[in-house]
């Protein structure tokens, strides 16, 4: 069982918009890590698409976007495109357990 | 470009033990701290341990700590997680990648480890 949850599915319609939630985060006020996200297509490694709660790293198109309010985060995709079809995953860092932790991921399907 | 090559997976005993490297360029290796991170089939991520850029300081989650032991050669830019006592809760898709707190910015291709009789 995963530190973090995620719903296990979301889906939408290409063009649409679509949020992928993320809870559990550390509530240690003196000790608060940022929350990073990843993508991961069928069969391959997963990629950073957000990193520090709200950073893309260069090449991610910005209908992928992370918000953060306390110890949840969100990830929202707009503009949905088939290619988005993919397995995604929230990650952070828990100082009472010394290690990092990820949510179960979140299947998106594309109708 | 960064580049992460993972290898040395296969099947082994339940009992038994691994060796995976991963093979770094691109990037100043002796700065970053290195992690590796497993998947098991149909399942979702699990980091399982990281080591400092000086190689001083180790980490592990919980499921690994005193079977696992993960090292690096800065003069070659590998990393290495030594694997003993292998359960079949073992067997996974093991990524080697670069970060840890901060998160991981690049990742290796995964190498196969499959734990069974």
């Amino acid at each position: 069982q995963s530190v973090l949850t995620q719903p296990p599915s979301v889906s939408g319609a290409p063009g649409q918009r679509v949020t992928i939630s993320c809870t559990g985060l550390s509530s240690n006020t003196e000790s608060i890590y940022d929350v990073h996200w990843y993508l991961q297509l069928e069969g391959t490694a997963p990629k950073l698409l957000i990193y520090g709660n709200t950073n893309r790293p260069s090449g991610v198109p910005n209908r992928f976007s992370g918000s953060r309010s306390g110890t949840s985060a969100s990830l929202a995709i707009t503009g949905l495109q088939a290619e988005d079809e993919a397995d995604y995953y929230c990650q952070s860092y828990d100082s009472s357990l010394s290690g990092v932790v990820f949510g179960g991921g979140t299947k998106l399907t594309v109708l | 470009e960064v580049q992460l090559l993972d290898s040395g997976g296969g099947l082994v005993q339940p009992g038994g033990s691994l060796r995976l490297s991963c093979a770094a360029s691109g990037f100043t290796f002796d700065t970053y701290v290195m992690s590796w991170v497993r998947q098991a089939p149909g399942k979702g991520l699990e980091w399982v341990s990281a080591i400092s850029g000086s190689g001083v300081k180790t980490y592990y989650a919980e499921s690994v700590k005193g079977r696992f032991t993960i090292s690096r050669d800065n003069s070659k830019n590998m990393v290495y997680l030594q694997m003993h006592s292998l359960r079949g809760d073992d067997t996974a898709v093991y990524y080697c990648a670069d970060g840890f707190r901060a998160g991981f910015d690049n990742w290796g291709q995964g190498t196969l480890v499959t734990v069974s009789s």
